[in-house]
């Protein structure tokens, strides 16, 4: 079975440039999050979708960031304009109810704002 | 969600059994013990959950105290691959309102496995 695929892997790009990233996740998982792992700390969640509907963004700076989840399988993930303190890497997550919370996460993107 | 605290970092000879303490003295009755671990430049990976029994798969064992305020993972024969950042979270068990719940990921230990 197909792990969380994200896309790119690595993106650098100059402050005030937009930027996206995609995530696949895992066939059947209902629930997909977004979190923000910087430099030297544990990931931070920004939003988790049930299915198509947002359910936790709490944490997600609505003012320049935003995300979707069309047809609750694919999300992407959007940042404009980037700000040099949004360098980290951006995870995506799923998981499905099965009785535990195992959330599955894929390798993640480095973002690098110059 | 309870609080947790692990210490920064440990050391482990490769073969040994690791060992990697967590306290989580808030703990209330219907919050689960979850560990993940990260490698780097990985994304977290679940390993094991529970809630008041000890619970063993094929990655490690869950050793939780009667009193819940405290556990243990215990990796039985650490190698070079489990060198990494393991993470104790405690949170609310499933409910059927929802699929999924925020893990929310202190500092972790560091385990450094040595030849």
């Amino acid at each position: 079975e197909a792990g969380v695929v994200q896309s790119p892997r690595y993106k650098i790009i100059e402050k005030k440039q937009p930027v996206a990233f995609w995530c696949n996740p895992i066939s059947g998982h209902n629930t997909l999050y977004w979190y923000r792992q910087n430099l030297g700390q544990g990931p931070e969640l920004l939003i988790r979708y049930e299915n198509e509907e947002a359910v936790d963004d709490s944490q997600l700076p609505k003012d320049r960031f935003s995300a979707e989840r069309l047809k609750g399988v694919d999300s992407t993930l959007k940042i404009q304009p980037a700000e040099l303190g949004d360098s980290a890497v951006y995870l995506c997550a799923s998981s499905s109810w099965t009785g535990g919370y195992e959330q599955y996460f894929g390798p993640g993107t480095r973002l690098t704002v110059t | 969600d309870a609080k947790t605290t692990q210490p920064p970092s440990m050391d482990c000879a490769e073969g040994r059994a690791a060992n990697l303490p967590c306290n989580h003295s808030t703990i209330s009755g219907n919050e689960y013990v979850y560990w993940y671990r990260q490698i780097h430049s990985q994304g977290p990976q679940y390993i094991i959950h529970g809630l008041k029994n000890n619970e063993t798969n094929e990655m490690a064992s869950l050793i939780i105290t009667e009193d819940r305020k405290s556990s243990t993972l215990i990796l039985p024969h650490a190698t070079l691959r489990d060198t990494a950042v393991y993470y104790c979270i405690v949170l609310k068990g499933p409910s059927s309102k929802t699929s999924g719940s925020r893990l929310t990921f202190g500092e972790g230990t560091q385990l450094t496995v040595n030849p």
